[in-house]
């Protein structure tokens, strides 16, 4: 089976940094996404990486080592409104767009 | 429309009742996707269409699950004779063909079953 690993919960504190790591064992790899979920609400797409190193979007910004496993999403600036869950999946085949989801990690942002 | 939408936002069944649930994806997205999503968990893969084919369904949990898109556009998950451990929220998702192009999911149908 494939296996998406990330911490359940974490909590941070308003304007500070976080960063919430995955480590994926799967039988292929074809990139690498991460989602945001609010409680109740629809999955939203934040970054994607297939290639080694670092993508930055604003605040967010996300980072793949492939011979690792290893994944991670850097939060800056935090606000309120991050508290949600971030989901790590993994896109296991070519030609599939299919996601293979982690447990996601439940970001309390705290004042 | 804007994005996908998903109906009933809410479904409440009895143990042994029929249940469909709608997808409409946003226009033009060739690819459609079904995934379960228990309380606490990651969305879990159910089913993948290409327009009207069903390439994949792999993921459907057993036969009473069944997903059909009969003109590569809206889709309807059905769950027949549906159990307590059916109880979850079913997303839907959609894509373009390009395979690096993200999915965008709608908000999902929480099902309850009693």
């Amino acid at each position: 089976g494939q296996n998406i690993d990330q911490p359940t919960e974490m909590t941070a504190t308003e304007g500070a940094i976080v960063q919430i790591n995955c480590t994926y064992q799967t039988s292929g790899f074809n990139g690498l996404f991460w989602y945001q979920q609010h409680a109740g609400e629809a999955p939203t797409f934040l970054s994607y990486n297939v290639l080694d190193g670092l993508e930055e979007k604003g605040r967010f910004s996300s980072f793949l080592s492939r011979s690792k496993g290893y994944s991670y999403l850097l939060l800056k600036e935090l606000q309120m409104k991050d508290s949600a869950s971030y989901l790590c999946a993994v896109r296991v085949r070519t030609g599939a767009n299919n996601l293979f989801f982690g447990t996601g990690t439940r970001l309390t942002v705290i004042p | 429309g804007a994005g996908v939408s998903q109906s009933p936002r809410y479904k409440v069944a009895k143990r042994g009742q029929d249940v469909a649930l709608r997808c409409d994806p946003i226009s033009g997205h060739v690819s459609l996707f079904w995934y379960q999503q228990a309380l606490g968990q990651g969305p879990e893969f159910l089913t993948y269409f290409q327009n009207e084919a069903q390439l994949d369904k792999s993921g459907l949990p057993s036969d009473r699950f069944f997903a059909e898109r009969p003109e590569g556009s809206v889709s309807t998950l059905k769950i027949q004779r549906t159990q307590q451990e059916d109880s979850a929220v079913y997303l839907c998702a959609s894509s373009l063909e390009n395979k690096n192009t993200e999915a965008f999911f709608g908000q999902g149908t929480r099902l309850t079953v009693v």
